[in-house]
């Protein structure tokens, strides 16, 4: 069975820092990888989406990147600010299409 | 923009009561689901639909029932709520094309408190 593992479970850094979010799963076979954060009481905000043929995606500060070969991905955070403060999931999409296994994400808070 | 609406954002209601969660998307996808988020438990599937009338278990579907009667909406049926289910309960959908992304699209989230 897939698992899928974030480390660490939370970060506090000072604005400004760049800063990288790890994201480990086991199993290789997979279709996708995704990228959320999600505010306190909120839903889930897709951030980048890599395809399983893909090494990295990047939306404006963020930078996704992906080794399926070594089962990890990384989500850098350029030049963070204290908006950026939530918890960050990645999903892994199982080939079979209609399965997704979630990490448990990174409570990220941006000291001003 | 794929919008996934859940009607509703927080709920109270009392054990035994059956509780009605409606999740609403509207870009056409197939496929649909329904989470519950709690801490130190992360999210875990209850049920997933990838048709209308089409619905198969997921992790966790004891307690909970669903119905999808139209493309574009997907309930949650709580038949006797119990305090054990109190928790985020979120809705995802996506495109069942396997020629598409993949990509997930969540709902806002409904708190539900049973007391």
């Amino acid at each position: 069975k897939q698992e899928v593992t974030q480390i660490p479970a939370a970060l506090s850094v000072p604005e400004g820092e760049n800063l990288v979010l790890n994201c480990s799963f086991t199993d290789s076979a997979i279709y996708n990888l995704q990228w959320f954060r999600q505010d306190p009481g909120k839903g889930l905000t897709s951030l980048l989406l890599i395809q399983s043929s893909q090494r990295e995606q990047t939306s404006g500060r963020l930078n996704a990147s992906l080794d399926k070969s070594s089962g990890r991905s990384t989500l850098y955070i350029a030049a963070s600010q204290p908006g950026d403060s939530a918890t960050y999931l990645c999903a892994v999409r199982h080939y079979n299409f209609n399965k997704f296994y979630f990490g448990s994400g990174t409570k990220l808070n941006v000291k001003p | 923009d794929v919008k996934v609406t859940q009607s509703s954002r927080y709920l109270v209601k009392r054990t035994g009561e059956k509780v009605f969660l409606e999740c609403v998307q509207d870009m056409d996808h197939e496929n649909m689901f329904w989470y519950r988020q709690d801490p130190g438990l992360g999210l875990r599937l209850i049920y997933f639909s990838y048709d209308v009338k089409m619905k198969e278990k997921g992790d966790i579907p004891e307690g909970y029932s669903v119905s999808r009667e139209k493309k574009e909406r997907f309930s949650l049926i709580l038949e006797s709520a119990s305090t054990n289910q109190t928790s985020m309960y979120l809705c995802a959908s996506d495109p069942r094309d396997r020629g598409g992304t993949g990509e997930l699209f969540f709902g806002e989230g409904s708190r539900l408190t049973v007391l």
